[in-house]
C-alpha cells in the first residue's frame, strides 16, 4: 500500500447533476478526514470517521452532502444536485488514531485530491 | 477554537537565498504544530511537526521550524531555498485531544533563478 488514494482525480460535471468520489486510505488507518480546498486558501474540515462512525460533519457539509465509510475502509463523498460553489478540490486523509487523548496528534496523510468542476 | 495565520499569501525569493514563511495561531490550550508542502498537482505532504520537546524542528528537505510560545508563532525557515521548493506551503494547529487540523490559507513560495 503506497498511500491514500483518490478518485476520479477530475470531474466535470452540470449544474444539478450528482457526484460522488471515493477515497481509499492507507489500510491500517482507523481514521478518515474529508477536506475541502477551494483556489488560494487552506484545506477546509468537512467530516471525518472512526472506522465505519462518522463522529463529526462540518458546517459547511450541507444536506445536499453525505459521506460513508460502511465497511471502516474505504469511503465516498456524494454530492447532489451540484451547485457551482461546489467547484473544489476534495481531499481525503487518513491517520492512525486512539479514541482520545494527546495521543491524538493529528497527523494526516493525504490523497492527491479529486478536482469537481460544476459548469 | 483554534485558527490559524499564514501572514504572507505570497513569497519571491531568488534561488539559494534564504526564506521565512510565517505562521501565527491561536488557541486558549496546548497545540500541535504542522507544516505542510503541496508541489504543483500532488497531495500536501508533511514537511514536519511540533508535538512537544526541542522547540527548533528538523523537517525534509532542510526545512525547519521553531516553535515560540509567547508570540503563537510557528515560522518556516530554510537557508538556501532551491528551484524545486517552488510549492504552496500550509501551516496547520491541531487542539491536543482534539480530532482535526485547522490550516492557515498558505503560502505560495516561488523561487527565481
Amino acid at each position: 500500500d503506497t498511500g491514500v488514494s483518490q478518485n476520479p482525480r477530475h470531474k466535470i460535471t452540470k449544474r444539478g447533476q450528482n457526484v460522488t468520489f471515493r477515497c481509499d486510505p492507507i489500510s491500517e488507518h482507523n481514521r478518515l478526514y474529508w477536506y475541502r480546498q477551494t483556489l488560494g486558501q487552506g484545506p477546509e474540515f468537512l467530516t471525518y470517521f472512526q472506522n465505519e462512525a462518522q463522529l463529526e460533519k462540518s458546517r459547511l457539509l450541507s444536506d445536499r452532502f453525505s459521506a460513508e465509510r460502511p465497511k471502516g475502509s474505504f469511503s465516498t463523498l456524494e454530492i447532489q444536485r451540484t451547485e457551482q460553489g461546489d467547484s473544489a478540490m476534495y481531499l481525503c486523509a487518513s491517520s492512525l488514531e486512539g479514541l482520545a487523548g494527546d495521543a491524538n496528534t493529528g497527523e494526516l496523510f493525504f490523497g492527491e485530491g479529486s478536482r469537481l468542476t460544476v459548469l | 477554537a483554534q485558527s490559524v495565520t499564514q501572514l504572507d499569501s505570497q513569497v519571491p525569493v531568488f534561488e539559494e537565498a534564504p526564506v521565512e514563511l510565517r505562521c501565527n495561531y491561536s488557541s486558549s490550550v496546548s497545540v500541535y504544530l504542522f507544516w505542510y508542502v503541496q508541489y504543483p498537482n500532488q497531495g500536501l505532504q508533511l514537511l514536519l511537526k511540533y508535538l512537544s520537546g526541542s522547540t527548533l524542528v528538523k523537517g525534509i528537505n532542510g526545512f525547519e521550524a521553531e516553535f515560540n510560545k509567547s508570540q503563537t508563532s510557528f515560522h518556516l525557515r530554510k537557508p538556501s531555498v532551491h528551484i524545486s521548493d517552488t510549492a504552496e506551503y500550509f501551516c496547520a494547529v491541531n487542539k491536543r485531544g482534539a480530532q482535526k487540523l485547522v490550516f492557515g490559507q498558505g503560502t505560495r513560495l516561488t523561487i527565481n533563478p
